[in-house]
């Protein structure tokens, strides 16, 4: 089976403007979680999608959204983006919606704000 | 948020085991205990869960104490490749599930 995979891989944006990125789940796979790490703060959970719907949110401003589509690729958007937003962005995937299931992770695309 | 204890670095020589310790006092009882590590570079990479009992795959083991509130992560015979960050982490049930919380994990130096 094909991996996680998230596009682009490397993206540098001006402060401002807005960034979206994908993510595609490995096969079968309903639900995607996404995660944001800088050196500073680690890993930290942005959201969790499982059919088309968001379950879980992290602590982080409304300028971060996502969705899901029906065959349950991912998108996340940043909106109005700043300096802070530099980071590298993962997304994870997973079988099923419990805690007994592992999640894959994506090699992530990393985010240069300028 | 559920909260996990770990040595910020360990060491070891190749070919040697390594025992990894979380403590994760404040775990309820249908969180799983989930390891994954992160090699440079890389996005973290699964390497094992268990809710009560003891763990094997072929990447590793997982010891659960008794009381369920720590856990230790077995590398049989470490290899250089085995060198990353290592993460024990919550995975709770219900509408808490995917919001997996990472703590600053282990960096797992290997000596050849």
């Amino acid at each position: 089976k094909a991996g996680v995979t998230q596009t682009p891989r490397y993206l540098i944006k001006t402060r401002g403007q807005q960034v979206t990125l994908s993510c595609s789940p490995i096969s079968g796979h309903r639900s995607v979680s996404w995660y944001q790490q800088t050196p500073g703060q680690g890993l930290q959970f942005l959201f969790e999608y499982f059919s088309e719907t968001q379950r879980n949110k992290g602590n982080f401003p409304g300028r971060f959204s996502g969705r899901q589509f029906s065959n349950s690729r991912s998108e996340m958007n940043v909106s109005t983006l700043e300096l802070g937003d530099s980071a590298l962005y993962l997304c994870a995937s997973s079988h099923r919606d419990r805690a007994s299931y592992e999640q894959y992770f994506g090699p992530g695309t990393r985010l240069t704000v300028t | 948020d559920a909260k996990t204890t770990q040595p910020n670095s360990m060491e070891s020589n190749e070919e040697e085991p390594v025992h990894l310790p979380c403590n994760h006092s404040t775990i309820s009882g249908t969180d799983y205990i989930h390891w994954y590590r992160q090699l440079p570079s890389q996005g973290p990479e699964y390497v094992i869960h268990g809710l009560t009992s003891n763990v094997n795959n072929r990447m590793a083991s997982l010891a659960i104490a008794e009381d369920r509130k720590s856990s230790t992560l077995i590398l049989h015979r470490a290899t250089l490749r085995d060198a990353a960050v290592y993460y024990c982490i919550f995975n709770a049930g219900g509408t808490s599930y995917g919001k997996l919380t990472f703590g600053q994990g282990t960096i797992l130096t290997v000596h050849p």
